[in-house]
């Protein structure tokens, strides 16, 4: 499925570091999410982009910083990550209107040493 | 705020059994409820959903039904296979929004052979 594709899928970095986990939607919509999945609250929802536009932030903490460039691509810049930030990160995207469904990429499976 | 619950958390049958999921939700203006399924190590896809103007709807093995009065709604599987293990998530509309969704904590699904 190359619906929705995201890199890298696998990331281990040290608390200090500084990475990019990076989404690419090619299905036309124009919304755009990034959740958290981990086994403490399975699908936990951080931001959203809708026509570019940042429309929700979740009381996400600021080590997580979104940015949307355009209605394909989405980022999801990290810096000086916690341990409790291991955990599968999934984009996501959607028409805004019609059909609700998400369709959901591959997912980064993020370890923080 | 909006609130989607979802029983049980782990569910294990017999191969050939039937296999029912609840969720309840919060808000009674919610017209859309999907059912995603996420099988080991793959990315969150949507199985199922339905439309407050219908109570039901089925899709070979798999049913959905949905009581608006009571605000709750059940994802039904028929003659379950060892291929049904996943976990399953119900999801609702956020409030005054037509695409962003809220998700229940899931449902780990075990099929035994």
């Amino acid at each position: 499925e190359t619906g929705v594709t995201q890199t890298p899928r696998h990331l281990v970095m040290g608390m200090t570091n500084k990475k990019s986990l990076k989404c690419e939607q090619h299905l036309g919509h124009n919304a755009m999410y990034w959740y958290k999945q981990s086994a403490k609250k399975p699908l936990e929802l951080m931001f959203v982009y809708s026509l570019e536009e940042r429309v929700e932030n979740n009381s996400v903490p600021s080590r997580f910083s979104p940015e949307c460039p355009n209605s394909s691509h989405l980022f999801l810049h990290l810096h000086t990550l916690q341990p409790e930030d291991s955990a599968l990160y999934l984009c996501a995207s959607s028409p805004v209107r019609g059909r609700n469904e998400q369709f959901f990429g591959p997912g980064t499976r993020l370890t923080v040493l | 705020g909006e609130n989607v619950e979802q029983h049980p958390s782990t569910l294990s049958v017999q191969e050939g059994d039937s296999a029912v999921i609840k969720c309840t939700y919060s808000d009674s203006a919610s017209n859309y409820f999907p059912w995603y399924k996420q099988e080991l190590g793959k990315r969150p896809q949507l199985i199922i959903d339905i439309r407050s103007n219908v109570g039901e709807k089925k899709d070979q093995r798999i049913a959905v039904t949905l009581n608006k009065t009571a605000k709750h709604f059940s994802l039904h599987i028929t003659e379950t296979q060892p291929e049904d293990s996943a976990v399953y998530f119900c999801a609702a509309p956020v409030r005054d929004s037509s695409y962003k969704l809220i998700f229940g904590s899931g449902t780990r699904l075990l099929v035994r052979p």
